[in-house]
């Protein structure tokens, strides 16, 4: 029930494509999504984040879709760059309790 | 203003051997987080202090480590004695008391390697 299952593991993407990583959750209990991006050598840095009252949030190049009934939820990078090219987590938690992190995402966004 | 951080950023131990690693949180974050990070894999929680009390450290193997926060402000978690199992990154994160945004900041890490 604690689980955050992400996929897929690794994902190459050509300059200017988009970029798509989902995520799949099963504690229902869950109220807040973040995303994390980690670059080599430093920690994760929180990227976007959404709660379970809306079924999208966007900033700038970066979505989060959303779906409570299926317990899934997705980033999308448009136009994506090669100075996006790191690891994506997604995380998933009940408000004020333990963040529970997906495996990552390795993205290499290729010129 | 300050980031989270860490110290030292790499160790190599021989096994049975202690280590020490040292965290400095945001100013003004009252709580302060340890994680683990073995190669390819996503942050673990070990240990979670609000202030000075640890409030969840059920991922902690207290057979090995230890972890303080004194004052509620620098916290240093410690491994004796270090197993070739324990090589990994050791996050150390803060955040505020403002739940809304949730936001974990993370420091650079402690990378272990038990040889």
């Amino acid at each position: 029930q604690q689980q955050v299952k992400q996929s897929p593991q690794s994902l190459i993407v050509q300059k200017g494509g988009i970029s798509i990583i989902n995520c799949a959750y099963e504690n229902t209990a869950f109220d807040y999504f973040p995303w994390y991006q980690q670059f080599p050598g430093k920690g994760p840095a929180l990227l976007i984040a959404i709660r379970p009252d809306v079924s999208e949030k966007k900033e700038g190049r970066f979505t989060i879709s959303f779906n409570k009934s299926a317990k899934q939820f997705s980033l999308h990078i448009m136009d994506s760059q090669p100075g996006d090219s790191a690891t994506y987590f997604c995380a998933a938690s009940k408000t004020a309790g333990k963040l529970i992190f997906g495996q990552g995402t390795t993205l290499q966004v290729k010129p | 203003e300050a980031g989270v951080v860490q110290s030292p950023r790499y160790k190599i131990i021989e096994k049975k051997q202690p280590v020490a690693f040292w965290c400095n949180p945001i100013s003004g974050h009252n709580t302060l987080y340890w994680y683990l990070q073995n190669l390819g894999q996503g942050p673990e929680l070990l240990i979670r202090y609000e202030n000075e009390e640890a409030v969840d450290d059920s991922q902690l193997p207290k057979d090995r480590f230890s972890a303080e926060r004194l004052k509620g402000v620098d916290s240093t978690l410690k491994i004796q004695p270090a197993e070739l199992g324990d090589s990994a990154v050791y996050l150390c994160a803060s955040s505020s008391i403002n739940r809304e945004t949730g936001e974990l900041f993370f420091g650079e890490g402690s990378r272990l390697t038990v040889l």
